[in-house]
């Protein structure tokens, strides 16, 4: 079946640049998502990315996809101790209406 | 954007009760909806898909008889924990697709239940 994988943890300092990367398997992956969790709370969508683009790029978040190895990578510049959170990447292929979701990555910012 | 939202947010039960969460789409019609389930430190599990007027479908491993669904509006999906146990204990989160994008999907809030 589909299958997603991230690291677990990073750790940046505030102001430094924090990348998070995320590997798929499914070729059919039609969209391909980044999703923000805070402590006891919601998803919140960050960025997607279709498949037939190679970079997506809005304000401090670029999104960078390697569809040939199936590799997904979140940029996130100048970070901030807000954005201290759990990130996950998620995927839906073709046919599928749901998400397959990653692991989620925990981003540590230290002042 | 549209707002999906559960309630309750957070509920306590005893062991061998039922718990009923509610899964509203505000401001838009919603003929499908996805239920996540998310343990501590991990990540979400789909574990069924809800259409509006139609039986809902599971993913493997996931009791039908356990977790009812009942999409009776396109605004509402309800899913029922029955005889709930001290491992259902979890995060459910509530999910809609935009009606009008292909990409977007929605998220409800989330609901934690704690089972005694």
């Amino acid at each position: 079946g589909e299958d997603v994988e991230q690291s677990l943890f990073l750790s940046v300092r505030e102001g430094d640049s924090s990348v998070i990367n995320c590997t798929y398997t499914d070729s059919s992956s039609t969209y391909l998502y980044w999703y923000k969790q805070e402590p006891g709370a919601g998803l919140q969508l960050l960025t997607y990315i279709f498949s037939n683009m190679d970079m997506k790029q809005d304000q401090r978040l670029t999104v960078l996809l390697n569809k040939k190895d199936k590799h997904l990578s979140l940029r996130i510049a100048d970070t901030q101790t807000g954005d201290s959170a759990i990130y996950f990447c998620a995927e839906n292929g073709t046919g599928r209406r749901a998400l397959t979701f990653g692991s989620g990555t925990r981003l540590q910012v230290q002042p | 954007g549209a707002v999906v939202s559960q309630h309750p947010s957070r509920v306590i039960c005893k062991s061998g009760t039922s718990v009923k969460i509610e899964c509203r789409s505000l401001d838009f019609q919603a003929t499908t909806m996805f239920w996540y389930r998310q343990f501590p430190k991990q990540s979400l599990m789909l574990m069924a898909t809800s259409n509006e007027g139609s039986k809902a479908t599971y993913e493997q491993g996931v009791e039908k008889d356990k977790f009812l669904i009942n999409h009776a509006s396109l605004t509402l999906s309800t899913l029922t924990v029955t005889s709930a146990h001290p491992e259902d204990s979890s995060f459910y989160i509530c999910s809609a697709r935009a009606p009008d994008s292909l990409y977007e999907q929605y998220f409800g809030p989330g609901t934690r239940l704690t089972v005694t």
